[in-house]
């Protein structure tokens, strides 16, 4: 069982749709949850960071901490084109890094 | 803050040379900075791990003597591509964590590189 998973997707919405994003992991340790925004040949970009269970708001973009389900989420409000990326989640626990395999979304104008 | 700098951005290489990728922290001091490689729509490959002033980590499969990494400082990290082959050719990404921080890794933009 891999220690985070993440659905590949592809998702696919129209514009102006909620997106949600989900991952989902197995080692209680995880403390840091996050999420990235790899557009197409760059590197990843870091759009949200979380400590604790809960939700934190970024403008459209909300991040859901659920650590008794070992669940986490983003979700993309009025989702626009420029949205379209792959979203990878990731989760630390000490010095230790795992990212999740990306989901690819497509914002359709 | 957080900026991760890498160059250079794409390279093309002839089969047999050596290729250096510099990952650079700008505005901050990087405890651990981390190598990965990516192949198209695949997620991120864990390379190496590296701290300043010591050895680098690598992950199980990786070629040590191949991918030399080197940690020279606490900005800068440089991944030497020896004796490329067209299997090397790559998305290189590079990403560091802030010293005395307990957060996240910012990336660089990666390097693009092509073995003919």
């Amino acid at each position: 069982q891999k220690e985070v998973e993440q659905d590949p997707g592809p998702l696919s919405v129209p514009e102006g749709a909620i997106v949600s994003l989900n991952c989902t992991y197995s080692n209680s340790a995880f403390q840091y949850f996050m999420w990235y925004r790899q557009y197409s040949r760059k590197g990843p970009e870091l759009l949200m960071y979380t400590y604790s269970s809960g939700n934190k708001e970024d403008g459209r973009f909300t991040a859901q901490v659920d650590k008794s389900s070992k669940y986490i989420s983003l979700f993309i409000r009025d989702s626009q084109p420029s949205d379209s990326a792959t979203y990878l989640c990731a989760m630390r626990a000490g010095n230790q890094f795992y990212f999740g395999t990306g989901t690819s979304l497509t914002v359709i104008p | 803050g957080a900026v991760v700098s890498q160059h250079p951005s794409w390279v093309i290489c002839k089969s047999g040379t050596s290729v250096k990728i510099e990952c650079r922290s700008l505005d901050f001091q990087a405890t651990t900075m981390f190598w990965y490689r990516q192949f198209p729509k695949q997620s991120l490959m864990l390379m190496a791990t590296s701290n300043e002033g010591s050895k680098a980590t690598y992950e199980q499969g990786v070629e040590k003597d191949k991918f030399l990494i080197n940690h020279a400082s606490l900005t800068l990290s440089t991944l030497t591509v020896t004796s490329a082959h067209p299997e090397d050719s790559s998305f290189y990404i590079c990403s560091a964590t802030r010293r005395g921080g307990t957060d996240t890794q910012y990336f660089g933009p990666g390097t693009r590189l092509t073995v003919l």
